[in-house]
């Protein structure tokens, strides 16, 4: 079976431009995650859909960070105007449930340089 | 509030020799406990996990671990080291009702010497 999948898997873009990083959750799965990667902060959680719905997204850092997911195998995180400080690898992730015992499948990662 | 001490940023072993790598947490509640491991430019994957029942959890590749209670531990081990175990690993404890609510340690690269 087809894991996440995301795209693109490196971008570079100019500050000031907009960043599309898509992803397809895993078929069935319910929950969706886009996490951040960053040397200095970690593994952070962005936001988190349940059933297509935004549950979570006190992680966003600010307004120039958005997340769509219009159906159950399709979700954008977007940022406008992009910033150096956003460089980092973005990881989409899904579960089956949202139980806390369920474990997460991750993809392979978006990994962004803003320069 | 529930937190995740992950002892040593880096642990270099031998190959073939023991892999330890430190997990400490606090939870109000009793916790599930996961490992995840993320190979060189990949994203992370479920190693082993604690939910319940038996405390020695055997995961993927050799890598076990142990919950302690008493300790709040849920170190990982491995007897003896791969060339291939070079990866990052994190450790992350339940906080809540949902997974999205893990709480994740700040991670542990494991360096293998040849």
């Amino acid at each position: 079976d087809a894991g996440v999948i995301q795209s693109p898997r490196h971008e570079v873009t100019e500050m000031g431009q907009e960043v599309t990083l898509r992803c397809k959750p895993i078929s069935g799965h319910n929950s969706l995650f886009w996490y951040r990667q960053t040397m200095m902060r970690g593994l952070e959680l962005l936001i988190y859909f349940n059933n297509n719905v935004p549950i979570d997204d006190s992680g966003m850092p600010e307004d120039r960070f958005s997340a769509k997911m219009p159906n159950a195998s399709f979700s954008t995180l977007k940022i406008q105007p992009s910033e150096p400080r956003d460089s980092a690898v973005y990881f989409c992730a899904s579960s089956l449930e949202t139980g806390a015992s369920n474990t997460i499948y991750f993809g392979e990662g978006s990994w962004l340089t803003v320069v | 509030a529930q937190s995740v001490t992950q002892l040593g940023s880096h642990v270099s072993v031998s190959e073939g020799a023991l892999v330890l790598l430190r997990c400490n947490y606090s939870s109000s509640v009793p916790p599930y406990l996961f490992w995840y491991v993320q190979y060189p430019n990949q994203g992370l994957q479920l190693l082993l996990k604690y939910t319940t029942g038996a405390t020695l959890v055997k995961g993927i590749n050799g890598f076990e671990a142990e919950f302690k209670k008493s300790e709040t531990s849920f170190h990982l081990t491995k007897p003896s080291a791969h060339m291939s175990d070079a990866a990052e690993y994190f450790c992350a404890v339940s906080a809540g009702d949902s997974n999205y609510q893990l709480i994740w340690g700040a991670g542990t690269k494991l360096i293998i010497k040849p």
